[in-house]
C-alpha cells in the first residue's frame, strides 16, 4: 500500500465551481499533515497545514479524520489561477522529519 | 520575503561524471532538506541534515550522493558518478527554528543525465 494515496485526476472544472480533493495515508504514527500545491515544473508550495479540528483559509478549506487515516480539501469558487496539482504531504513522528508525498492530483479550472 | 535559492537551474552531464548542485537556505534555518522529483512522478525524500550532520536518508541516498554545508550559507548536493535514473528535478528545502513543521522549497535544479 502506498504511503499516502491520492486520485491522479485530472479533475476539469468550469470557474466557480467546488472541488473536493481526497487523499488517505497509511501510517498511523504521522503526525503532520499539509495539502501544497506545485505548478507545472515549479517547487512544491505550502498551501495549507490540516488539523483534526479542520481548518479554513479563504476559499479552502481543509479536514483531517485520523480515525480513517483520510484528508480532504475543498475549494469553493474555483478561479483560473488554482489550475495546478495538490500534493497531499504526511508528516510523521520526530522534529523536522522528513516529508512523504502523494503523487498530487491536478487541477484544471476552465472558463 | 525570504526565498531559499539554488543553483543552476538546469545542469546536463554526461553519465559517470561528478554534479554538485548548490543551495543557499534562507538565513535563519536549521534544517536542510534534498528531495527529488523524476518527471510525472512523485516528490521524494533524499536527505535531511543539521547542525552539521545527516539526520535522517532514505534508501535513494545511497554511496554516490553527498551533503555538505561547506559555510554559512551553502547546503549541496553531490552525486559522484551519474546514472541516467539520477535525472530529475532537485529541491533543496529548509525549516526555520520557531516552526520545523514547515518546510520551504527551493526552485529546484533539473539535472539531466546524458
Amino acid at each position: 500500500r502506498k504511503e499516502v494515496e491520492q486520485d491522479p485526476g485530472p479533475f476539469n472544472v468550469p470557474e466557480g465551481a467546488t472541488v473536493a480533493f481526497n487523499c488517505t495515508y497509511s501510517n498511523s504514527a504521522s503526525q503532520s499533515f499539509f495539502w501544497y500545491r506545485q505548478d507545472c515544473r515549479k517547487e512544491p508550495k505550502l498551501l495549507m497545514s490540516v488539523y483534526s479540528s479542520g481548518n479554513e483559509d479563504g476559499r479552502f478549506t481543509a479536514q483531517l479524520n485520523r480515525a480513517s487515516q483520510y484528508i480532504s480539501l475543498l475549494i469553493r469558487d474555483s478561479k483560473l489561477s488554482d489550475s495546478a496539482t495538490y500534493l497531499c504531504v504526511v508528516q510523521n513522528t520526530g522534529t523536522a522529519s522528513k516529508l512523504t508525498f502523494g503523487t498530487g492530483t491536478r487541477l484544471q479550472v476552465t472558463l | 520575503e525570504p526565498e531559499v535559492t539554488q543553483t543552476p537551474s538546469h545542469q546536463v552531464t554526461q553519465m559517470g561524471q561528478e554534479v554538485i548542485l548548490r543551495c543557499v537556505p534562507i538565513s535563519n534555518h536549521l534544517y536542510f532538506y534534498w528531495y527529488r522529483q523524476i518527471l510525472g512522478q512523485k516528490v521524494e525524500f533524499l536527505v535531511s541534515f543539521y547542525n552539521n550532520e545527516i539526520s535522517e536518508k532514505s534508501e535513494i541516498f545511497d554511496d554516490q550522493f553527498s551533503v555538505e554545508r561547506p559555510d554559512g550559507s551553502n547546503f549541496t548536493l553531490k552525486i559522484r558518478s551519474t546514472k541516467l535514473e539520477d535525472s530529475a528535478m532537485y529541491f533543496c528545502a529548509s525549516a526555520p527554528p520557531d516552526n520545523l513543521d514547515t518546510q520551504y522549497f527551493g526552485p529546484g535544479t533539473r539535472l539531466t543525465v546524458l
